[in-house]
């Protein structure tokens, strides 16, 4: 069964740091572009980051350029989200998904004092 | 704020045809193809449409999807009670190097 499985998640202060990883099975991993996409409470989607198969390509949204690293071991089957400096309004469901077709069910990042 | 539009909300009764609308620019609809996901409540996302208006498997042939220039938009035929979700369109933005998503819509069933 192809899945993925976020961990990393929880409480931070601003400032503060977390990782994200993205757990892969059933498939590949190299041959999928992978993205993180973050949910506020109650918004909507806000596209975070891309990396390509080989990892040798990386986009980032503007909101979190020079603060968050993608990264990802395709040895391991794993994505992760570095994040450093982070801010209230990082505060959101994170999920990663393989190119747009399959989604993980997310992990929770709140960032308050 | 997104730079792809959509009505925040749509609804019809059960059996009737909805249709959403996502507005965008040269810069991604006009030049990347749309993608649509729903979103049912307390879930993660799936992906409803790829490429304009391909349905990935399971998806009910219910759901369509179509572009013209830098609009798309998804139409939700004979529409049923667990179609009632939030859909988002989005495509790459070749201005913001990024991807983009629509600001949503939320359908309710009558």
């Amino acid at each position: 069964e192809v899945q993925l499985v976020e961990s990393g998640g929880g409480l931070v202060q601003p400032g503060g740091s977390l990782r994200l990883s993205c757990a892969a099975s059933g498939f590949t991993l190299s041959n999928y572009a992978m993205n993180w996409v973050r949910q506020a409470p109650g918004k909507g989607l806000d596209w975070v980051s891309t990396i390509s198969g080989s990892g040798g390509t990386t986009y980032y949204a503007d909101s979190v350029k020079g603060r968050f690293t993608v990264s990802r071991d395709n040895s391991k089957n794993t994505l992760h989200l570095q994040m450093n400096s982070l801010r209230a309004e990082d505060t959101a469901e994170y999920y990663c998904a393989r190119s747009w077709d399959v989604w993980g069910k997310g992990t929770t990042v709140t960032v308050s004092s | 704020q997104s730079v792809v539009t959509q009505p925040p909300s749509a609804s019809g009764t059960p059996g009737q045809r909805v249709t959403i609308s996502c507005s965008g620019s040269s810069s991604n609809i006009g030049s990347d193809t749309v993608n649509w996901c729903q979103q049912l409540p307390g879930t993660a996302p799936r992906l409803l449409i790829n490429t304009n208006n391909q349905r990935p498997s399971g998806v009910p042939d219910r759901f369509s999807g179509s572009k013209s220039g830098t609009s798309a938009s998804l139409a939700i035929s004979g529409l049923q009670s667990e179609d009632e979700a939030d859909y988002y369109c989005a495509a790459w933005d070749d201005s913001l190097n990024g991807y983009v998503f629509g600001t949503g819509t939320k359908v309710t069933v009558l």
